[in-house]
């Protein structure tokens, strides 16, 4: 079946600990995009990608990093920089940025 | 600069009641998209749908229906007689047209809808 799958579900980190969150598609989808989402918020975008090997800050980068080394890949590294990252994320991609999202399960993240 | 607001935080709804969500834009953009999508408890959002600017004509999908108005610059969402299963958040959004032709969609805050039995 094709969609957007997220691992892992649960993460817990230790403070000044880097994290990395897996996202993978199989959609054939050229965007992808990472999402948090904190407890009654919306979604703030933190990094998107159009293309392989490029990639755009969002609204929140700061103390968060992506690589698109494939088109089916899109991780997102969270940093000891980022000052509060307990929330949860969640991974998106389209077919272009024109189009409709589709989301993956989410990954909650808890700094201990 | 673009927004999009959904003014109800919460509402709740006996099951079989019709129910609306409210949702109202800003846009400069004469050319623009706009969205609805579900988060159910689980937390993985749902796309619902996709209306372009150009087309205003009401959409029904089963008990879900849409009514975009751009002269009140609305698209506002119904659910007719309304399950336990409807409870869930509801996420209106926008595209936005910024520079360099990176579409990024812009979010509402949501509503959450509960339907009691």
């Amino acid at each position: 079946d094709g969609g957007i799958t997220q691992s892992p579900k649960y993460l817990f980190r230790k403070e000044g600990q880097n994290v990395t969150l897996s996202c993978e598609q199989n959609l054939n989808h050229d965007a992808m995009y990472w999402y948090r989402q904190d407890p009654g918020q919306g979604l703030r975008l933190i990094y998107y990608s159009q293309i392989v090997n490029d990639f755009q800050k969002g609204d929140i980068a700061e103390g968060y990093s992506v690589s698109r080394e494939k088109k089916e890949s899109f991780p997102l590294t969270v940093t000891s920089a980022q000052k509060n990252p307990t929330a949860f994320y969640l991974c998106a991609s389209s077919m272009s940025t024109y189009n409709e999202q589709f989301f993956g399960p989410g990954t909650r993240l808890t700094v201990l | 600069a673009q927004k999009v607001t959904q003014a109800q935080t919460e509402i709740s709804v006996v099951e079989k009641e019709d129910v609306t969500l409210d949702c109202v834009y800003e846009t400069r953009d004469t050319t623009y998209y706009l969205f609805w999508y579900k988060q159910p408890p689980s937390g993985e959002l749902v796309f619902l749908i996709r209306r372009n600017s150009f087309d205003e004509q009401n959409e029904i999908s089963g008990r879900y229906s849409w009514n975009f108005q751009k002269s009140t610059s609305s698209f506002n969402f119904t659910i007719t007689a309304s399950q336990v299963v409807d409870s869930a958040v509801y996420f209106c959004a926008l595209s936005e047209f910024n520079a360099g032709n990176n579409r990024k969609l812009i979010w509402g805050l949501g509503t959450s809808l509960a339907v009691n039995p």
